[in-house]
């Protein structure tokens, strides 16, 4: 079936820790983001990635890293957690800079 | 910094009445877009206006926008339990820009 994958599905880390949140598309969309989606707050972007090898920042980056070695894969990073990064986090996908965005339906993180 | 704003931020009503949710937003765009989220899952893109269209249909749902006040609204006709679920706008700003920004939703509940 055609879409994202994001893995895991929920985690919970202690504080301090690395943590790589993946991300796979079969659609060979250029386009890649990451959002973390808190109550109150709705949708905020972190990263993005327009085509493969490239990357930006978004509204909120800091504590995030991100790669963008091949079309299909776009890992997030954090490298050392801390309880503010507790939320739901999504990736999407685009095919145009544009068009509408493919979710995957998140990861739940939260750290102690 | 959020760009859409929704309003009413909660709707409750009965099945096969209509919904009406709006939303307004800051700065120009090119196009706009509206998302439905069910509980715990992603977002699914629904509709996507352009800036120089006013009005847009898909099945039950109809989209305005109305670039000199910065809102849009979403109709949703002859609502089912299964519309029940979080509706975003999303704002696309810019020449070439990938982003989008969000607001925080309107939470519809639809009553058997």
């Amino acid at each position: 079936i055609a879409g994202i994958t994001q893995a895991p599905t929920s985690q919970i880390l202690a504080a301090g820790r690395r943590m790589t949140l993946r991300c796979t598309q079969d659609m060979r969309h250029n386009a890649m983001y990451w959002y973390r989606q808190d109550l109150g707050l709705g949708l905020r972007l972190i990263h993005y990635s327009n085509t493969a090898g490239t990357t930006g920042k978004g509204e909120v980056p800091d504590g995030y890293s991100v790669s963008r070695a091949n079309t299909d894969d776009f890992p997030l990073t954090l490298a050392s957690a801390v309880p503010s990064q507790t939320s739901v986090y999504f990736c999407a996908s685009s095919d145009s800079s544009r068009g509408p965005q493919h979710f995957g339906d998140g990861t739940r993180l939260s750290i102690l | 910094s959020q760009q859409g704003e929704e309003d009413p931020q909660a709707l409750s009503i009965q099945e096969g009445e209509n919904a009406t949710m709006n939303c307004s937003y800051k700065t120009s765009i090119n196009n706009l877009q509206w998302y439905r989220q069910n509980s715990g899952r992603g977002l699914v893109h629904l509709i996507l206006i352009r800036s120089n269209e006013r009005e847009k249909h898909s099945g039950r749902l109809r989209v305005t926008l109305d670039t000199s006040k910065k809102s849009s609204s979403l109709l949703i006709t002859a609502s089912r339990a299964a519309d029940t679920a979080s509706y975003f706008c999303a704002t696309n700003s810019g020449a070439g820009s990938y982003q989008l920004t969000f607001g925080k939703g309107t939470k519809l509940s639809v009553i058997p």
